[in-house]
């Protein structure tokens, strides 16, 4: 296990809504980056979250929008669902570094499902 | 417009056969490889990185060929439990998150 957990494991929506998702981080992690994963296709990168500030983002919508908190963890906000955010939305922490990569470690996921 | 492209398979192997996977990227400026694999319905774990000069883990190679974008992947004597879906992965560097291909789905048969 990666220690990174999420919550919930999985949620029902409807279009219109909104929810809000939950990640903690690997312990001595300072870095959160969140992922959707759609049926049969490879997680694609929304953002990613350093020191409680967006730091990077992927191409989506403003209607996607997180926070990172003094202690790491994180939330990611969906607004005005529609059918097509269904997916496995994915959090994976690391340790930010000045240079090069470090490794990401992914949560279980969330099975996101709007209806 | 940054992307991974991979065969999506499935590539239906028998057990004990070498298998090898492809992948092209479309960044000439990606910094990092990597191969994750990811079993059905569970999140996906990092295999191995790879590097031009090529490295192996056991039974898998990993080779990254920067002239032509191109990264590949080769299981040898390959076992039941190395069915699942592998993501050929590439990071772009800073703050850009990982881009990952859609995946190909291997299937060792007994």
């Amino acid at each position: 296990e990666t220690g990174v957990t999420q919550s919930p494991t999985h949620l029902i929506k409807t279009r219109g809504q909104q929810v809000t998702l939950r990640c903690s981080s690997q312990s001595g992690h300072n870095t959160v980056s969140w992922y959707q994963q759609a049926l049969g296709q490879g997680p694609q990168f929304i953002f990613q979250y350093y020191r409680e500030e967006e730091n990077g983002r992927g191409n989506f919508p403003p209607r996607f929008s997180g926070l990172q908190f003094p202690n790491y963890s994180s939330e990611l906000n969906v607004n005005a669902l529609e059918l097509d955010d269904s997916a496995l939305y994915l959090c994976a922490s690391s340790l930010s570094a000045a240079r090069g990569y470090n490794e990401q470690f992914f949560g279980p996921g969330t099975r996101l499902t709007v209806l | 417009r940054k992307e991974v492209e991979q065969d999506p398979g499935p590539f239906n192997v028998p057990e004990g056969a070498t298998v090898a996977f492809n992948c092209t990227y479309s960044n000439s400026a990606s910094q990092s490889f990597f191969w994750y694999r990811q079993d059905c319905r569970k999140e996906p774990k990092l295999l191995m990185s790879v590097y031009s000069s090529g490295n192996e883990d056991g039974r898998f190679t990993a080779q990254l060929n920067r002239a032509s974008q191109y990264i590949s992947l080769l299981i040898r004597d390959s076992k039941l439990s190395d069915s699942a879906t592998y993501l050929c992965v590439v990071n772009e560097g800073g703050a850009d998150g990982l881009t990952f291909g859609k995946g190909t789905h291997l299937i060792i048969q007994p």
